[in-house]
């Protein structure tokens, strides 16, 4: 079955750029998404079809995917950008993958 | 306004057999490519995707819980229903149900999601 890893954690430090990756056999060819979640709350849609940013999301947010890696960067990150971070594919029209998530931790 | 809400039982006991409903509003379910789709979240663990029913009535599941689960519609009620047989406490998690299109590659609505908790 398709998997999409992510590393488990990242640290960034206030106002400087957070990159988190995304990695799948051929990922490039399919549309990457990314959500955000805070503890308690439900996933928030970031990022869609590689690089398009939902209304309401920050300038701050960009997405690329080639090859096997899709990446989220965060520019400038902010405390409030604290939060888990998951990659979602879809394996084929009729399934879709989740990435394990990576803990983005603003230090 | 778009929103989607889950709701069933808090608790189930093991072997039972689990039925969430996700009651939708702001669009139609019978909408053309409008597909809604179950996600789960064990405490702590990562998001797991586990069916998901297109307006066409198209269907489709986990390939490694298939045989436990079945998702079917109610457009009048605006309602999209799961059932998962032979309940374990793995199962133990947060179910969520996400609104999609098909051809779009991501969900841009999710409900709150639903605790459901199996005792050892």
């Amino acid at each position: 079955s398709y998997e999409l890893t992510q590393p488990p954690s990242v640290s960034v430090s206030p106002g400087q750029t957070a990159s988190i990756t995304c990695s799948g056999d051929k990922l490039g060819d399919k549309y990457a998404c990314w959500y955000q979640q805070k503890p308690g709350q439900s996933p928030l849609l970031v990022m869609y079809q590689d690089s398009k940013r939902p209304s309401g999301i920050s300038e701050r947010f960009s997405g690329s995917n080639s090859g096997n890696t899709a990446t989220l960067t965060i520019s400038g990150t902010q405390a409030m950008d604290e939060a888990d971070y998951y990659c979602q594919a879809w394996d084929s029209s009729t399934t879709v993958v989740f990435g394990g998530g990576t803990k983005l931790t603003v230090v | 306004q778009v929103t989607l809400k889950e709701s069933g039982p808090v608790l189930v006991k093991p072997t039972e057999t689990l039925t969430l409903t996700c009651t939708v509003s702001g669009f139609s379910l019978s909408n053309a490519r409008m597909g809604l789709s179950w996600i789960r979240q064990p405490p702590g663990k990562a998001l797991e995707w586990l069916a998901h029913i297109f307006s066409s009535d198209e269907k489709s599941y986990s390939t490694s819980l298939k045989s436990r689960l079945n998702i079917s519609k109610d457009t009048s009620k605006s309602q999209v229903v799961l059932t998962m047989t032979n309940m374990d406490p793995v199962d133990t998690a947060t179910y969520y149900c996400a609104r999609t299109t098909a051809g779009s590659g991501y969900y841009d609505y999710w409900g709150q999601g639903t605790l459901v908790t199996v005792p050892s």
